[in-house]
């Protein structure tokens, strides 16, 4: 089925950990966001790319790395993992042109302990 | 820079009243806005999309949202709530790439 899909659903850090949160669509969207969803503050944005090679900041780019070397797919890196960084992530996709909203994926609850 | 206030955090409707979930932006240029639905531990779905071809917007499930440029709002509404409606809805500007989020209204309906 074509859409957004983020793996895994579910993890579990120790702190000082890294992982790498898989992203990967199959609509050759150009845009693709990383968001983290925490109570009371909506869904904010960490990382952004708008086409493979180029990626910016974010409002929260602070312990986070991403590349995007294909379309398709835009993994996030956490490099050395804190509680704070405990949320629930989404990666989302669009189209460049025109105005359309973004697909996102079903998330990955992350906890770190 | 753009941003949205959702002026609720929280809404409670008994089923069959009206729902409405106000949310304001601010934009240097003509926007896209959007309503975003969540239902719990759901990822995000989308409601409706406002971008400039007509004010008042009709979306999924009943509900509509209305662009007004001069209050710079894109409150949404709904004529009967629904006991499935009760969620999370983030009001969501677009200018150029990424999106913005409000801070998002939890929606509580009462049988």
């Amino acid at each position: 089925n074509a859409g957004v899909t983020q793996t895994p659903k579910f993890q579990v850090l120790k702190t000082g950990q890294s992982m790498t949160l898989q992203c990967a669509q199959d609509m050759n969207h150009e845009y693709m966001s990383w968001y983290r969803q925490d109570p009371g503050m909506g869904l904010r944005l960490i990382h952004y790319s708008v086409g493979a090679g180029i990626t910016d900041q974010g409002e929260v780019p602070n312990g986070y790395n991403v590349s995007r070397s294909t379309t398709e797919d835009f993994p996030l890196r956490l490099l050395s993992a804190a509680p704070s960084q405990t949320s629930v992530y989404f990666c989302a996709s669009s189209y460049s042109r025109g105005n359309y909203g973004y697909t996102f994926g079903s998330g990955t609850r992350l906890t770190v302990v | 820079a753009q941003s949205v206030t959702q002026l609720d955090s929280h809404v409670s409707v008994s089923e069959g009243t009206p729902v409405l979930l106000r949310c304001n932006y601010s934009s240097s240029y003509s926007p896209s806005l959007f309503w975003y639905v969540q239902h719990p531990n759901k990822g995000l779905q989308l409601l409706l999309k406002y971008t400039s071809a007509a004010t008042l917007v009709k979306g999924i499930n009943g509900f509509e949202a209305e662009f007004k440029k001069s209050e710079t709002s894109f409150h949404l509404t709904k004529p009967s709530a629904h006991m499935s409606d009760a969620a999370e809805y983030f009001c969501v500007v677009r200018v150029n790439t990424p999106l913005v989020f409000g801070k998002g209204t939890r929606l509580s309906v009462i049988a």
